[in-house]
């Protein structure tokens, strides 16, 4: 059972304009959040992060909501540039239960942003 | 630094073979991840280590899967034997845990094929 879901596959956005990436997740235990990026034959990279105790976290261009009671999070990217184009990767970890370093992963959605 | 790094980066072989993975991780990092990505199954965490120690390995898919870390900077995933199922991207990551933070570094990957 997926307890880390990217709905969309794939987005397509114009350059200059907000790119929205969406994550959902089942399991209320989580308690931080990240975002990754990757590039094709490269591996992911770390994008941005939020703690369960923070409803939103900025950085540059990148701001990451989470809204706790729904369940739910989201990556806004603005302005979107075509060197942003990759997939995204939201993961869920549980921070404080122990101490867990294990990150559980969506399947990804592809970004491509048009010039 | 160097980053984490993985060898081969390409890797064919015919059913019933052996395969072994390699990965060095970041020079000080405690903590060692292997991951398998797949179409299907999106990124999905097989085991990880922590200062050396197998701490889960709830995520190796069956016996055929074996990974040892005989010191801190050294790890390897065997398969044997391999079979077509076991193609994927196999990335290996590292982390520094500390307070919050979360953050995995990754390798580029081993795409490996199985004929």
């Amino acid at each position: 059972d997926q307890q880390v879901k990217q709905n969309s596959p794939s987005l397509s956005v114009q350059e200059g304009r907000i790119s929205i990436l969406n994550c959902d997740y089942t399991n209320s235990m989580f308690d931080y959040f990240l975002w990754y990026k990757k590039y094709p034959a490269e591996g992911p990279t770390f994008l941005i992060s939020i703690s369960s105790i923070k409803d939103k976290n900025e950085d540059g261009r990148f701001t990451v909501f989470l809204n706790k009671s729904a369940k739910h999070l989201s990556l806004h990217i603005v302005p979107s540039q075509p060197g942003d184009s990759a997939v995204y990767f939201c993961a869920a970890s549980f921070r404080s239960q122990g101490g867990s370093e294990k990150l559980v992963f969506g399947k990804g959605t592809k970004l491509t942003v048009n010039p | 630094d160097a980053g984490v790094i993985q060898s081969p980066r390409h890797e064919v072989t015919e059913m019933g073979q052996e395969v072994t993975l390699r990965c060095k991780p970041i020079s000080g990092h405690n903590s060692l991840f292997w991951y398998r990505q797949t179409m299907m199954r999106g990124l999905e965490l097989l085991i990880y280590f922590n200062n050396n120690v197998p701490i889960d390995d709830s995520g190796m898919p069956e016996d055929r899967f074996s990974a040892k870390m005989p010191n801190a900077s050294f790890s390897t995933l065997k398969i044997q034997p391999s079979e077509p199922r076991d193609s994927a991207v196999y990335f290996c990551a590292s982390s520094l845990l500390t307070g919050w933070s979360n953050e995995q570094f990754f390798g580029p990957g081993t795409r490996l094929t199985v004929l």
